[in-house]
This record gives structure tokens, sequence and C-alpha cells, in this order.
């Protein structure tokens, strides 16, 4: 089993619409996790990452964890074109051995 | 700020030549990480280093992969011979320290192994 996991995809949702990312993590010790989105060719940048269960906001962004259920998502409020790319679901577990997921590939249809 | 610096960009060899990855972190970044990432898959981490010590070498395949970070700045990984297997991209990633755990990704090397 690997420590994240996430729907590889493909996702699509039409510009203007919610984005929902979704990702699961085996190690219930794990208490960092992080949301990298990754451009074709480009490599990944960090958008947001939490540590505290609940929810936390920054701009169009919105992340969630459930650390009772491993649970961790990203929301993309009012989604652009731009925002087409994969996104890498991380987290360190209680290693502090730090795992990222496959990714979920996302398209903002215009 | 200059970010992670890698080279080179891309490199081709052949099966069971050497090749060898260059990777200058942020400046004042003690955490350096290297990754392997292969189309359609998130990267994987391969060595974590705090300062010149690996302190995570655990899934680096250390019969033909080797690291070094003598001065605790920039840092080589090196793979001899290389596979077929080994085409992939080689990230570089640094942070400030592995407590924040934010990390800066270098651009990437693209190993194509022939």
């Amino acid at each position: 089993q690997k420590e994240v996991e996430q729907n590889s995809g493909p996702l699509s949702v039409p510009e203007g619409a919610i984005a929902s990312l979704n990702c699961t993590y085996s190690d219930r010790g794990s208490q960092s996790f992080f949301w990298y989105r990754q451009y074709s060719g480009k490599s990944p940048e960090l958008i947001m990452f939490i540590y505290s269960n609940g929810d936390k906001e920054d701009g169009r962004f919105t992340a969630q964890l459930n650390k009772a259920s491993q649970y961790v998502s990203l929301l993309i409020r009012d989604s652009q074109p731009s925002d087409s790319a994969t996104y890498l679901c991380a987290g360190t577990n209680t290693g502090n051995q730090f795992y990222f997921g496959t990714g979920t590939s996302l398209t903002v249809i215009p | 700020e200059a970010g992670v610096v890698q080279s080179p960009r891309y490199k081709i060899i052949e099966k069971k030549q050497p090749v060898a990855f260059w990777c200058n972190p942020i400046s004042g970044h003690n955490t350096l990480y290297w990754y392997l990432q292969n189309l359609g898959q998130g990267p994987e981490l391969l060595i974590r280093y705090e300062n010149e010590e690996a302190v995570d070498d655990s899934q680096l395949p250390k019969d033909r992969f080797s690291a070094e970070r003598l001065k605790g700045v920039d840092s080589t990984l090196k793979i001899q011979p290389a596979e077929l297997g080994d085409s992939a991209v080689y990230l570089c990633a640094s942070s400030q320290d592995s407590r924040t755990d934010t990390q800066y990704f270098g651009p990437g090397t693209r190993l194509t192994v022939l």
C-alpha cells in the first residue's frame, strides 16, 4: 500500500466551477500534508500545506484535513484554464519520511 | 533570490555508461533532496541531506547510485552504470530545514538511457 494515494483522473471541470481533488494516506501518525501543482514539463511548486484538522484557505484554494478518516483534499474555487495541471498530494509520515502521491490531472475547460 | 539550480537539463547516454547530475540549492537551505520522477508518477525520494549528512537514503539503489554533498551546499548524484530503466526526470529540491518541509524544486534533469 502506498503511503499517499490519489485518483489519477483525469478530472475535467468547466471554467468557474469548483474542482475537488482528494488524497488518502495510510500512516495514521502522519502530521504534515502538502499540495503541489505541476505543469506539464515543469517542476512541482507548493500551493499549500496543512497540519491541523479542518480547513485552511488561501485565495481560491482551500485545503481540508480529516485525520480521523485519513483524508486530505484540495478545493479550487472559480477554476481557471490556468489551473490545468497535475496536482500532487504529499505527506510526512511518523518516520519523518516524505511521500508524494501519483498526482491527479486537472483540466479546466473554457 | 536565485532558485534551485540543476545541470545538465537534458542528458542522453547509452546503457552501462556513467552519468552525473549537479544541484545547487537555494542559499541558506540546509536540507537537500534528490527525487526521481517517471512519467505520470509522483516524485520518489532517493536521498535527503541535512547539511552534509545523508539522513534518509533508504530508497537509493546503492548498487549503482551514489550521492554526495561534501560541503553541505551543492550536491552530485551519480549513476554507474546506467540502465534503460533509469530513464526519468531527476529533481533536486531544497528547504530551509526539514521541520518546515516547504520544498523548492529545481527544473530537473531529463535522463534518457538508450
